[in-house]
């Protein structure tokens, strides 16, 4: 379950849409989260998702959960520039609220 | 209100040297978690408290080592630096242990020369 896995990089442009992808090995995760880190900062909860649940929106923001493959996506409508940022998924095994990290995806929006 | 704060923000220890890093959790929120971010990394777990009680511990080496005190701030002490422990420190807290959102402060960016 320590094995949370996301691609590196993500370029698009503005008003695009951006869609960042995370697989996860373990089933057991109960909850599973995005966070945004912008330069210098700490990490910021955007969203998460409940393990019985597909989808989620929250006005420009959409998780997609594939629990059969163990694919957490997070698209990002009409992207702009100040969403450039890294971005991770995390999981919370067990319920224990000791979250596993990828490695995080750095988004590039150009104008 | 004021969210998660660590201090101090940013450090710089030479190999061997002990160091104490400081976090105060939302009012309200009695866990607090200690995370350490390497460049280019994500987070990984080190302790969680609860009240004061040790609730979860990470892979990491008996150099670290974390204490919650009564009004719910908390301590991480890393004894005997080596360069590898370069890395962002993030602390965060939630309401209580099992509860699923946990908010994060800015960060102890600690530098080992």
């Amino acid at each position: 379950g320590e094995d949370v896995e996301q691609s590196l990089f993500l370029s698009v442009r503005e008003g695009d849409s951006s869609v960042i992808n995370c697989t996860y090995t373990d089933s057991s995760s109960t909850y599973l989260y995005w966070y945004k880190q912008e330069p210098g900062a700490g990490l910021q909860l955007l969203t998460y998702i409940f393990s019985n649940m597909d989808m989620k929106q929250d006005q420009r923001l959409t998780v997609l959960l594939n629990k059969k493959d163990k694919h957490l996506s997070l698209r990002i409508a009409d992207t702009q520039t100040g969403d450039s940022a890294i971005y991770f998924c995390a999981e919370d095994l067990y319920n224990f609220n000791k979250f596993y990290f990828g490695s995080g995806t750095k988004l590039n929006v150009k104008p | 209100d004021a969210g998660v704060t660590q201090s101090p923000t940013h450090l710089i220890k030479t190999r061997g040297q002990q160091v104490t890093l400081r976090c105060s959790p939302i009012s309200g929120h009695k866990s607090v978690s200690w995370y350490q971010q390497v460049l280019g990394q994500g987070p990984q777990f080190i302790f969680q408290y609860y009240e004061k009680e040790e609730r979860g511990r990470g892979n990491f080496p008996d150099r670290f080592s974390a204490r919650q005190f009564p009004n719910y701030s908390s301590e991480l002490n890393v004894n005997a630096l080596l360069l590898g422990d370069s890395a962002l420190y993030l602390c965060a807290s939630s309401v209580d242990s099992g509860a699923n959102v946990l908010t994060f402060g800015a960060g102890s960016r600690l530098t080992v020369l």
